[in-house]
């Protein structure tokens, strides 16, 4: 079964840290392109970002709210993927959900159940 | 950078109705337009890419047209289960960067 499943989530001050991390199992991990894409309370999806496959070049790009605050990696070795979300904002509370992106779909075919976040002092 | 808007913000029918969705590009997208449908507490589902091709098991009523700035989703005769937001989402060619739209509610009337 394909499954995707996000942990790491929790409340956090202002300014602080948290690392999220997302299982993958059921599908080749290693060739896959994989995002974040989150949700604020009563607002709409809002694309994170995204890291390429090792061999299309391991590269990352983000949304412009989290450009140089959150980093996106991942070890293949464990099939796992990372968000790492540094100079937290409360704007920044949300559920965050890991997708793989499916090239031929150009958009995201398996998601997470998504894990809270919550930046509140 | 591609902005998506999306009309009506809240659609209210009834079961049995019909449901049409706009999606609407600053620029062209070409067919490349996906649309999801998310629920409280669940997971987005994914429903129609390439702007008109339906996801694996996504039932024959949910259909998708369009392409370049406009897009249309059509929900022919709405369930019960169908009442929930859809997003609709783009995808730049290189690199791949991705954009939601900001969704529209169909309710229950």
């Amino acid at each position: 079964e394909v499954q995707l499943v996000e942990s790491g989530g929790g409340l956090v001050k202002p300014g602080g840290s948290l690392r999220l991390s997302c299982a993958a199992s059921g599908f080749p991990f290693t060739d896959a392109w994989m995002s974040w894409v989150r949700q604020a309370p009563g607002k709409g999806l809002e694309w994170v970002g995204r890291i390429l496959s090792k061999g299309g070049g391991g590269t990352t790009d983000y949304a412009a709210p989290v450009r140089g605050r959150f980093t996106i990696s991942r070890d293949d070795s464990k099939n796992t993927l990372y968000l790492q979300m540094d100079s937290l904002k409360t704007e920044d509370t949300a559920v965050y959900y890991c997708a793989w992106v499916q090239k031929t779909v150009g958009g995201f075919d398996i998601w997470g159940q998504g894990t809270m976040v919550t930046v509140s002092s | 950078e591609i902005v998506l808007t999306q009309s009506p913000a809240t659609l209210s029918l009834s079961p049995g109705e019909r449901a049409t969705l706009s999606c609407r590009a600053s620029q062209s997208v070409g067919s490349y337009l996906v649309w999801y449908q998310l629920k409280p507490g669940q997971a987005p589902r994914l429903l129609i890419y390439d702007a008109s091709t339906r996801a694996a098991g996504i039932p024959a009523r949910f259909s998708g047209s369009g392409s370049g700035t406009d897009f249309t989703l059509t929900i022919s005769s709405l369930e019960p289960e169908d009442f929930a937001v859809y997003y609709c989402q783009q995808r730049s060619n290189w690199p791949p960067l991705f954009t939601f739209g900001p969704g529209t509610k169909v309710d229950i009337k």
